[in-house]
């Protein structure tokens, strides 16, 4: 299958620093990638879809400007979480869709990334 | 809009036993079916899928048939063992979101012990 990788794995950051999350699609190009937040004992929430070459498309109640997405390449995708506090303490995980007919509605995801902000 | 219920966990089983987390959706179209697993500290896997009415995803010993008659893609295991422990999540794509949503169930935790 495909392979997606982020980085770091873990971060842990002060209150009114901003943090940045890599995700990467390491064997195939993907214009599009999303990424999700998991809180703790919950489901994964959609936060936006990355599009490559242009603006992400933010889901309802995700702020943009506090969740910055940045779609430069065809195998990268980066997540700033800006002015971080507390309360964005979570799970985030990016997943990429391959362009390919036999992975039809199927996305490969990465390993997660655990924000903690102190 | 599109939904996936799955049963509330945690679930706790003796290794060996055998498991069915239930899965049922609500979707518009034709949607596809997915079981994710996710293991402590990491990010999700697929663990299988089906594509439409009457497949059988499998995987691992894992299996889960799409039952557009009841809505539902059940999640089964004949034996399961202590490395099975872990996450699951149901979830479907191609509905009215189209195949770039995929939506997934709240999860479900299976603890398995010796």
């Amino acid at each position: 299958g495909a392979v997606v990788s982020q980085h770091p794995s873990w971060v842990i950051c002060k209150s009114g620093t901003s943090v940045k999350i890599e995700c990467r699609s390491l064997d195939f190009q993907a214009t599009t990638m999303f990424w999700y937040r998991q809180f703790p004992k919950q489901s994964l929430m959609l936060m936006a879809t990355s599009n490559e070459g242009s603006k992400a498309t933010y889901e309802q109640g995700v702020e943009k400007d506090k969740f910055l997405i940045n779609h430069a390449s065809l195998t990268l995708s980066t997540l700033t979480v800006t002015s971080a506090h507390p309360e964005d303490s979570s799970f985030y995980i990016c997943s990429a869709r391959v362009e390919d007919r036999k992975y039809t509605g199927e996305l490969f995801f990465g390993e997660g990334s655990r924000l903690t902000v102190l | 809009g599109d939904s996936v219920t799955q049963m509330e966990g945690p679930v706790t089983l003796s290794e060996e036993a055998f498991l069915t987390i239930n899965c049922t959706y609500t979707a518009t179209g034709y949607p596809s079916l997915f079981w994710y697993v996710q293991y402590p500290g990491e990010g999700l896997q697929l663990l299988l899928k089906a594509t439409k009415a009457d497949d059988k995803g499998s995987n691992k010993g894992f299996e889960a048939t799409y039952r557009k008659e009841t809505t539902s893609f059940h999640l089964e295991k004949g034996s399961v063992q202590v490395s099975d422990s872990a996450v699951y999540f149901c979830a479907l794509s191609g509905g009215s979101g189209g195949y770039n949503k995929l939506i997934f169930g709240a999860g479900t935790r299976l603890a398995v012990h010796p």
